[in-house]
């Protein structure tokens, strides 16, 4: 298995459904785990943090299932504006560890 | 989270020449990263710029082609060395609080390499 492994889509969706998107990672010894977005020739950008279980924030859900090791992103109601690629981040253990692991993203386009 | 800028925003260069890419933050910061993003791919982690020290680098980077500084906790430079059309990419500086695990990235700073 990668390190970090994410479907690379694209997830073409209309506007107003909802879109999930997995990411499997290989160390189980991960404590935390990140969602970026990045937009066309633009820096990623913080999304989400989950250290626990999950977190939600708005219309975005990510869940976090230790047992299988992955974490997933929920969009709901989709936005023209969530079209983006979003970016499953792993820290490098042991646990203390700055060092970022990328997936290789998953892209989504919501269609008007 | 910090404001961070990166300068040049983007550059053509001739292969042979070397680059130096400038990276500020608008507060002192613990930790400062560089990664590159090739076209297509996801993003690399090249080093962590260590301030005041030599920067620590990953498996596949040295310290010949990419050399780093960290004068202060504002500031960090990464040079592309010897430049080759397989340097073309995009690199970005990122930043991280002590204790905090969450990065911010600077805006990117896209290199093409003739």
């Amino acid at each position: 298995r990668k390190e970090v492994e994410q479907d690379p889509g694209p997830f073409n969706v209309p506007e107003g459904a909802t879109v999930a998107f997995n990411c499997t990672y290989s160390n189980s010894a991960s404590q935390s785990f990140f969602w970026y977005r990045q937009d066309c020739r633009k820096e990623p950008k913080l999304l989400m943090s989950v250290y626990s279980s999950g977190n939600e924030d708005g219309r975005f859900t990510a869940q976090l299932n230790r047992a299988s090791q992955y974490i997933s992103l929920l969009i709901r109601d989709s936005k023209l504006s969530d079209s983006a690629t979003y970016l499953c981040v792993v820290p490098r253990t042991p646990p203390g560890t700055y060092k970022y692991i990328f997936g290789t993203g998953t892209r989504l386009k919501v269609l008007a | 989270s910090a404001v961070i800028s990166q300068k040049p925003s983007r550059d053509i260069c001739q292969r042979g020449t070397s680059l130096t890419i400038q990276c500020q933050v608008d507060s002192q910061v613990t930790m400062m990263f560089w990664y590159r993003q090739q076209p297509g791919q996801s993003l690399t982690l090249i080093a962590t710029a260590n301030q005041g020290s030599e920067a620590t680098y990953e498996s596949g980077f040295v310290i010949d082609k990419f050399p780093i500084s960290r004068p202060n906790l504002t500031f960090s430079t990464l040079t592309v060395s010897n430049m080759s059309p397989e340097d073309s990419s995009i690199y970005l500086c990122s930043v991280a609080g002590a204790g905090d695990y969450e990065q911010y990235f600077g805006p990117g700073t896209r290199l093409t390499v003739t």
